[in-house]
């Protein structure tokens, strides 16, 4: 089965530009989660969404940051505009949350987006 | 505080040995509690869970539960330098299907 997927895997912009972070979660999960992961503030939850519905979003660090779930198979988390502290790894991760084993929280990461923002 | 924390490392172990990684979390309503791992320049790879008191066996590793002293650990034996990597440990806040992760202990096992 195919795991979470993310692309780009690797995006590098120039400052002021919008940057499109995609993601396809696991078939059949029904919950979806976007981290940032830095050396200085290691993994930190953006957002996330049950049943395509946002609900967590306090961990966004701005206005600049959104995210949507528009279906079951597909999220995105856009910067715009981007600035060069929002250079990091960006993954996304999926769980399936319906009790029993393994436990409603266990979370399956994507590969990753490593952005660089000039 | 920190929901959940770890001992920040790094641990280094010659090959063989047992690596002893802990972790402790706040919220005392958390039941399942998640060590993932993870290479530079990976992402995180879930390794085990546990949600009972009491000690969880898989093949070389070993995770430890106990809720009365809200402390997690996880045990690596016979290292291994494939086994050098962050450890996380996660946690969810009660009746939350969020994780909240701790900083991370990096594992160097050396040959």
């Amino acid at each position: 089965d195919a795991g979470v997927i993310q692309s780009p895997r690797h995006e590098v912009t120039e400052m002021g530009q919008e940057v499109t972070l995609r993601c396809k979660p696991i078939s059949g999960h029904n919950s979806l989660f976007w981290y940032r992961q830095t050396m200085m503030r290691g993994l930190e939850l953006l957002i996330y969404f049950n049943n395509n519905v946002p609900i967590d979003d306090s961990g966004m660090p701005e206005d600049r940051f959104s995210a949507k779930m528009p279906n079951a198979s597909f999220s995105t988390l856009k910067i715009q505009p981007s600035e060069p502290r929002d250079s990091a790894v960006y993954f996304c991760a999926s769980s399936l949350t319906s009790g029993g084993i393994p436990p409603s929280e266990t979370q399956y990461f994507g590969p990753g987006t490593r952005l660089l923002v000039l | 505080q920190k929901e959940v924390e770890q001992n920040s490392g790094p641990l280094s172990v010659p090959e063989g040995a047992i690596a002893s990684l802990n972790c402790t979390y706040s919220d005392r309503g958390s039941q399942s509690f998640f060590w993932y791992r993870q290479y530079s320049g990976k992402s995180p790879e879930l390794i085990m869970f546990i949600y009972s008191n009491g000690d969880k066996e898989d093949g070389r590793f070993t995770a430890q539960l106990n809720k009365a002293s809200q402390y997690v650990s996880l045990l690596i034996r016979d290292s291994q330098p494939s086994d050098s990597a962050t450890y996380l440990c996660a946690a969810p806040p009660s009746n939350d299907y969020k994780l909240s992760f701790g900083a991370g202990t990096t594992v160097t096992v050396r040959a």
